[in-house]
């Protein structure tokens, strides 16, 4: 079945970049998505890439795919303190749901 | 515009009892799935309804069950609680089934004691 692995800690210092990484199983995924989760909140979606594509870039979110090695990266540049908080990584399942990975927690110290 | 929008946002529930949580997706959207996050991990798919419709269903036993009315609202509806249902229920909306946005309400918090 489909599976989703993420390291589950990271710690950066405010105005570093941090790099998250994902694997994943399912070759048959359409989309790949990255959501943020704050305490006690739901999940933000943050940004996807279509499966065709290598990169993509919005503001400070750089994401990464590397198809063949099933392997997506979010790359956040000039980390702040307010993007502390958990990301997930997820894949779709033809559409129906989702897939998500354990989440890696990011911790921006100062 | 409102997103979406779960209730209660907490319960404490008795093992044995049943439960049912209410979610109300973004105004024309017509898809609704449910997840389940466990305290550290990431949410598991249990349902999805389309059209009032189930479309999807996760890996969880028959207690768990849901629907969806007329006007695309849903219930998760679960019986005879166990301790191990304790988790944040998160109810997502898209406007299809294979939609590339979905969109997260804040999640009801249920607890089983």
């Amino acid at each position: 079945g489909e599976d989703v692995e993420q390291s589950l800690f990271l710690s950066v210092r405010e105005g570093d970049s941090s790099v998250i990484n994902c694997t994943y199983t399912d070759s048959s995924s359409t989309y790949l998505y990255w959501y943020k989760q704050e305490p006690g909140a739901g999940l933000q979606l943050l940004t996807y890439i279509f499966s065709n594509m290598d990169m993509k870039q919005d503001q400070r979110l750089t994401v990464l795919l590397n198809k063949k090695d099933k392997h997506l990266s979010l790359r956040i540049a000039d980390t702040q303190t307010g993007d502390s908080a958990i990301y997930f990584c997820a894949e779709d399942n033809y559409g129906q749901n989702f897939v998500f990975g354990p989440g890696t927690r990011l911790s921006v110290l100062p | 515009d409102a997103g979406v929008t779960q209730s209660p946002t907490h319960l404490i529930k008795t093992r044995g009892q049943q439960v049912t949580l209410r979610c109300s997706p973004i105004s024309g959207h017509k898809s609704v799935s449910w997840y389940q996050q466990v305290l550290g991990q990431g949410p598991q798919f249990i349902f999805q309804y389309y059209e009032k419709e189930e479309r999807g269903r996760g890996n969880f036993p028959d207690r768990f069950s849901a629907r969806q009315f007329p006007n695309y609202s849903s219930e998760l509806n679960v019986n005879a609680l166990l301790l191990g249902d304790s988790a944040l229920y998160l109810c997502a909306s898209s406007l299809g089934t294979a939609d590339t946005e979905a969109f997260f309400g804040q999640g009801t918090r249920l607890t089983v004691v």
